[in-house]
Order: structure tokens, then C-alpha cells, then sequence
């Protein structure tokens, strides 16, 4: 069990609503990552705090993606008005001060969009 | 000329086989490498960094070759419990930071 949590594991929801996934960290790791992955490949770098400041936003995250980690703890991800292809495996990643940027993923949330 | 590159495979071998995975890079200024496995339907988990000076945990061996852009992991002595899903991993400059990427795959089965 690596620390980070991913809630919920699964959701299906209907074209065109909007939904959030939660990420809760390992305590006191700085640095926490958004990943999309689908089927074949490997994981793609969404977004990425360190603290609650967001440095960095892949141009895959269109302006319907938008991720908080408001305290510097657990973040949240929401998509809004989602379409099929944003059926995917949303995965989380943080990492700790000092660390040689090894990345603990948690488990992830599975979305289908009907 | 996608960032990091890798044979999804697979790669099917038998109990005992050695086999050696490539992963090329295109930004020279690639920072830091590693090796994640994932098993299927789980999420990926940290193998081994890579260093320069190449480094081993037990049957794994990793190396770096900078000026030629690519890492490679070598698995010696296969087991069935290899069978998974090896992701390479390259931080490269980001906006500000570096940001890491991850190649497709290369995806290993071992049998008995």
C-alpha cells in the first residue's frame, strides 16, 4: 500500500456532466501529480502542484480540466461537460521533500463516459 | 517524433530467459530516469532508478547512455511474477520544472 488514495475508484457518468475526483497524498509529500492513461499506453502528465501552487498544465488539460489543491494536501480534479473521450484511468502521484522524485501512484479512478 | 520512446512488445519468453528493454529519449536535457513496472489493472510502481554510471537490484540491471539517448533495463534469471507492464520514465524541461514522461510500455510475459 503506497499512501495515496484515490476517491472515487470508479465512475461512469453520462456525456455532457460534470465530475471531480479526489486525491489524498502521502502526509507531507510537497508534490502531487495528475496522470490520464488509457488503454495501451503509458501515463500522461495532466498537471502538477507542489504545495498548493500549480506549476505546471499539460496542453491536454483543455479548459474544461480544472485541478485544486487548495491547502497543499489532498487535490481535487474536475471535468466539466465530459465527452467520451475523456473515458480514461485518472491516476495521482506525489512525491516528498528531498526525495529523488520517486513518484508513489495511488490506485486511481476509472471514468467512463457514456 | 514522440518524447520517450518504447517497443510495447510483447515480449514472451520462458522462466530463466534474460531480456533487455530500450527506451529512447529525444530532450538532450533530460534530467533523471527510472523504470516503473505495472501490473495489469493496478498502478505503476517504481522498479529502479537509472544513474549514469548504471546500477543493479538483484536480477535487474539499468543503464544510461546520454549521448545516444536511451536507457534499458535488463531482467536476468526471468520469473513467471515478471510478467507485467515496464514503463520508462524521463523528467525533461518542463514550463519550469521538469516534468516526467512516461513511454507507452513494453509489455513482458514470462512462461513456464
Amino acid at each position: 500500500d503506497t499512501g495515496v488514495s484515490q476517491d472515487p475508484r470508479h465512475k461512469i457518468t453520462k456525456r455532457g456532466q460534470n465530475v471531480t475526483f479526489r486525491c489524498d497524498p502521502i502526509s507531507e509529500h510537497n508534490r502531487l501529480y495528475w496522470y490520464r492513461q488509457t488503454l495501451g499506453q503509458g501515463p500522461e502528465f495532466l498537471t502538477y502542484f507542489q504545495n498548493e501552487a500549480q506549476l505546471e498544465k499539460s496542453r491536454l488539460l483543455s479548459d474544461r480540466f480544472s485541478a485544486e489543491r487548495p491547502k497543499g494536501s489532498f487535490s481535487t480534479l474536475e471535468i466539466q461537460r465530459t465527452e467520451q473521450g475523456d473515458s480514461a484511468m485518472y491516476l495521482c502521484a506525489t512525491t516528498g521533500v528531498g526525495s529523488t522524485d520517486t513518484q508513489y501512484f495511488g490506485p486511481g479512478t476509472r471514468l467512463t463516459v457514456l | 517524433r514522440k518524447e520517450v520512446e518504447q517497443d510495447p512488445g510483447p515480449f514472451n519468453v520462458p522462466e530463466g530467459a534474460t531480456v533487455a528493454f530500450n527506451c529512447t529519449y529525444s530532450n538532450s536535457a533530460s534530467q533523471s530516469f527510472f523504470w516503473y513496472r505495472q501490473d495489469c489493472r493496478k498502478e505503476p510502481k517504481l522498479l529502479m532508478s537509472v544513474y549514469s554510471s548504471g546500477n543493479e537490484d538483484g536480477r535487474f540491471t539499468a543503464q544510461l547512455n546520454r549521448a545516444s539517448q536511451y536507457i534499458s533495463l535488463l531482467i536476468r534469471d526471468s520469473k513467471l511474477s515478471d510478467s507485467a507492464t515496464y514503463l520508462c520514465v524521463v523528467n525533461s524541461p518542463g514550463g519550469g520544472s521538469y516534468i516526467p514522461t512516461f513511454g507507452r510500455g513494453t509489455s513482458l510475459i514470462v512462461h513456464p
